[in-house]
């Protein structure tokens, strides 16, 4: 079955620099790959998403890219305030017998230093 | 506010004793997803229903079970609990395709 893995488990960078996240998936036939934040007790959150058949997606500060070919795909948080202090996890969907359950990564946690 | 709602938002129980979490759809959405949070750990898939009917299966022990029902509202049970089985319930709702999912406010099960 598909399997993500996500690396860094914690990143701490300094108010301002740039944080990348990245995900690695095993099923080649996963096409869909969110991003979702989540607050510390709070629901998770999608921030970004990309298809199979795009290389890049933006939405102001936050970037996700998609390498098919070698099967990962990494989230670029530039600018980074406080406020993006969180765990974020990656997901591959799983189109299975047409399920498409979400096997997520294992998360990241975010700290900005202001 | 995703349009997901689960209740209740907080459980406390006992080792042994069985519970119930509810969760209701957004609107329109006839898929629901049941997934299971350890304090620090990741989501864990437990099951999916799509339109009453169960779709996928991941790692959900013998001693849980769920449905859905007609009004697509769907129903998470938790029998014989363990300490263990304490954790953030979520569940989250789509048309049943490779759409977005949206996750509800979570259940926090407390197993003393």
């Amino acid at each position: 079955g598909e399997n993500v893995e996500q690396h860094p488990s914690t990143l701490s960078v300094q108010e301002g620099d740039s944080a990348v996240i990245k995900c690695t998936y095993s099923d080649s036939a996963s096409n869909y790959f969110p991003w979702y934040k989540q607050e510390l007790g709070k629901r998770p959150q999608l921030i970004i998403d990309i298809r199979s058949n795009v290389g890049e997606k933006k939405d102001q500060r936050i970037a996700v890219t998609l390498n098919k070919t070698a099967k990962h795909f990494s989230l670029h948080i530039t600018e980074t305030q406080p406020e993006d202090s969180a765990v974020y996890f990656c997901a591959a969907s799983d189109p299975t017998s047409g399920t498409y359950k979400y096997i997520f990564g294992t998360g990241t946690r975010l700290k900005v230093l202001a | 506010d995703s349009g997901v709602t689960q209740t209740p938002k907080h459980l406390i129980t006992a080792t042994g004793q069985r519970v119930t979490l509810r969760c209701s759809p957004r609107s329109g959405d006839l898929s629901v997803y049941w997934y299971q949070q350890s304090l620090d750990q990741g989501l864990q898939f437990l099951i999916q229903y799509y339109n009453g009917e169960e779709r996928a299966k991941g790692n959900i022990l013998e001693r849980f079970s769920a449905q859905q029902f007609p009004d697509l509202h769907s129903e998470l049970n938790l029998s014989s609990l363990e300490l263990g089985d304490s954790a953030l319930y979520f569940c989250a709702s789509n048309q049943g395709n490779d759409e977005t999912q949206y996750f509800g406010p979570g259940t926090r099960l407390l197993v003393l």
